[in-house]
């Protein structure tokens, strides 16, 4: 199975409210997770990153929370627009050999904002 | 600077009938990935290219070919397209397949397998 998974299929907010997406990996030795924005019709696009040396990063609107202890990310969106709409996913690196990473995406939470 | 560019954008084939995806990044990227996107599901990786002249297979590698044809192209090979193949292809490119390092994606070819 996935290392990778997302507790929640689908998300539908407000929009001005906050949106919490979850994921669940299951390596603890995974030291590097990105969340993806991926809108209908287009590629995956990074919205923000974060090592496993830090517990909370923010960006733009957006902050992720690691949780090494239970292996568990958050993506929270703050003020929730329409254009926010669209699939998230997390992924997370894994050393595949040698020097190689390569990254293991969960199935994706689909979040509606409704005006 | 367009990114990561891929043709073409859509695809129809018939069982049997073999194509080329091709995937071109102008971010100087050392490393390349193929992917597949199927409804409901996470992005699976097909092949990647750590580094130019070396690919690599990655979780469902069967039926499929790939070529790092310089550091640029990194082309995917159906030889004998099947049903099962149908699904959103995406390439992807990062500085390299290395530790902390974003991957930065094209906008897809959508393939139909008939």
């Amino acid at each position: 199975g996935e290392s990778v998974g997302l507790h929640l299929p689908t998300l539908s907010v407000q929009e001005g409210d906050n949106s919490i997406i979850n994921c669940a990996y299951s390596n603890s030795a995974s030291d590097y997770f990105i969340w993806y924005k991926q809108e209908s019709g287009k590629g995956p696009q990074f919205i923000i990153d974060i090592r496993s040396n830090m517990d909370k990063r923010q960006g733009q609107r957006v902050t992720v929370l690691l949780n090494k202890t239970v292996k568990h990310l958050s993506l929270q969106i703050a003020a929730t627009q329409p254009g926010d709409s669209a699939v998230y996913f997390c992924a997370e690196n894994l050393n595949s050999g040698g020097s190689n990473y390569k990254l293991t995406f969960g199935k994706g939470t689909l979040l509606t904002v409704n005006p | 600077n367009a990114g990561v560019t891929q043709t073409p954008k859509f695809q129809v084939l018939k069982t049997g009938q073999s194509m080329t995806l091709q995937c071109a990044q102008d971010m100087n990227h050392n490393s390349m990935y193929w992917y597949r996107q199927d409804p409901g599901m996470g992005l699976r990786l097909i092949y990647y290219s750590a580094s130019e002249g070396t690919t690599d297979k990655g979780e469902v590698p069967n039926g499929y070919n790939v070529s790092r044809l310089n550091k640029r192209e990194f082309s995917l090979r159906l030889e004998s397209a099947a049903p099962s193949q149908t699904s959103v292809y995406f390439c992807a490119s990062s500085e390299w397949a290395g530790a902390y390092n974003e991957q930065f994606f094209g906008p897809g070819t959508r393939l139909t397998v008939l």
